[in-house]
């Protein structure tokens, strides 16, 4: 299976701040790499696909980079909603597989 | 708007036989693939398997001698039977469209709200 790492596993921000948190898969998954927002009691969320397009209706603020094992997700201005827990996932190989999660705290 | 809406029975034995289902409205059925998820208290996500009408499946190889998944279209629903469970089951499960974009990337959206699942004596 392929195994992705996110970095940091939590971090603490302010509304206004800047994040980026980092996703690594175990081998080369070109661009196949999506990100998911979840709050608490919640499903996921599908923000970016394909590790740079970001999904219909989902804020400008949000973007995301990276192609081969080094993948990121930047949130330009945390905004009070964005407070969440936010997973990776590759669907290069099967399985398909997730990160263990960054959440984001105030 | 696609909706999906997982059930079913909240609590269940050790040793017993896990059966859920997901209603799809909103989208055919027979159109997309369709997956399941689950989700271990205080833990990250797994993804269990995919099943579409045509009887193409594919499970996961850690769980795949327990998990079934099949599509009903007379009903619209995706359902999910895993045998033997065990405590290490209970999670939320959740159900998802699979959908693609361009030179082949798959994604999950939209998922449905989940139901837990808590195996126990």
């Amino acid at each position: 299976d392929v195994q992705m790492t996110q970095s940091p596993s939590s971090l603490s921000a302010s509304v206004g701040d800047r994040v980026t948190i980092t996703c690594r898969a175990s081998q080369s998954i070109s661009n196949y790499l999506n990100w998911y927002q979840q709050r608490p009691g919640k499903a996921p969320k599908l923000l970016i696909y394909a590790a740079s397009n970001l999904q219909s209706g989902v804020p400008s603020r949000f973007s995301g980079s990276g192609s081969g094992t080094q993948f990121t997700l930047t949130i330009s201005s945390l905004q009070p909603e964005d407070f969440a827990t936010y997973y990776c996932q590759q669907s290069h190989s099967l399985p398909p597989t997730f990160g263990h999660g960054t959440k984001v705290e105030i | 708007q696609v909706q999906l809406q997982e059930s079913g029975p909240g609590l269940i034995k050790p040793s017993e036989t896990l059966s859920l289902t997901c209603a799809v409205s909103g989208d055919s059925i027979s159109s997309r693939y369709w997956s399941w998820i689950r989700q271990p208290p205080g833990k990250g996500l797994e993804w269990i398997g995919y099943g579409h009408y045509s009887g193409d499946t594919n499970y996961n190889p850690s769980l795949k001698s327990r998990v079934t998944i099949s599509v009903d279209t007379s009903k619209s629903q995706l359902s999910l039977k895993m045998s033997s469970v065990t405590a290490a089951d209970t999670a939320v499960y959740y159900c998802a469209r699979i959908d693609y974009y361009g030179s082949g990337t798959e994604f999950f959206d939209p998922w449905g709200p989940g139901t837990r699942v808590t195996v126990s004596s």
